[in-house]
């Protein structure tokens, strides 16, 4: 079956870099793009970027553009999202979602989420 | 940016009865070349990622029950659970694809009355 399964939470302090990851199962990872999807305590959810997961194109928020990098690594599965120069309103909990069918941007898997906490 | 408003903020209902939640989008989402309507419902239960309910406004996810629908076009769209039931107790979001950046309305959340 169709699994994303995130790295663990994360503490970072103001300016540091956070690297979450979202390892992919249950079906060929280069085929479906991967979203990434954040939300801070009480907001709602926030739509980061994604990747495709077969080219490695990438599409970001125009807000984060300087700051996230999405990549992939094909021979693990794996998508990765890293975020720099952290400030206290990155805080948040940080997915990883699978595209339904390639082309669209309809999510039917998600990983578990990750806990991002920026705190001096 | 398009601005996804939903309404109510909460709702309390009674187990077996229906809930309705409405979301409006400060632009239409109907794309003229297919005709369809770029928008999703997702719920998402305490401590768990979202789940995919509904998509182009009133595709019902596979394995969805179908207390849950959904419709609307243009702007005006909402999501009805016909019998509530506890397991529903939830946020529901709507969530619009028609155009970068994608966005969110501000969520629903869904008690029992």
């Amino acid at each position: 079956q169709v699994q994303l399964v995130q790295s663990g939470a994360e503490v970072k302090k103001p300016g540091a870099s956070v690297n979450v990851s979202c390892k992919a199962s249950g079906y060929t990872f280069t085929s479906y793009a991967i979203h990434w999807v954040r939300q801070a305590p009480g907001q709602r959810l926030e739509w980061m970027g994604w990747i495709n997961a077969g080219n490695g194109k990438t599409k970001y928020l125009q807000d984060l553009q300087d700051r996230v990098t999405m990549t992939r690594d094909t021979s693990a599965s794996t998508a990765s999202m890293e975020l720099r120069s952290l400030r206290s309103e990155d805080s948040a909990v940080y997915y990883c979602a699978r595209v339904r069918v390639t082309g669209d941007f309809i999510w039917d898997y998600w990983g578990q989420g990750t806990l991002v906490t920026v705190s001096s | 940016d398009i601005v996804m408003t939903q309404f109510p903020d909460s709702l309390a209902v009674s187990l077996g009865e229906r809930a309705t939640i409405n979301c409006k989008s400060s632009q239409s989402v109907l794309h003229n070349s297919n005709n369809k309507n770029y928008l999703a419902w997702y719920q998402q239960r305490p401590g768990q990622p979202p789940k995919l309910l509904t998509y182009w406004s009133s595709t019902r996810e596979s394995g969805v029950p179908d207390r849950f629908s959904g419709s609307g076009s243009g702007t005006d769209f909402t999501l009805t659970i016909s019998s509530l039931q506890a397991e529903d107790v939830a946020v529901y979001y709507c969530h619009q694809y028609y155009t970068s950046p994608l966005t969110f309305g501000g969520g629903t959340k869904v008690e029992i009355k």
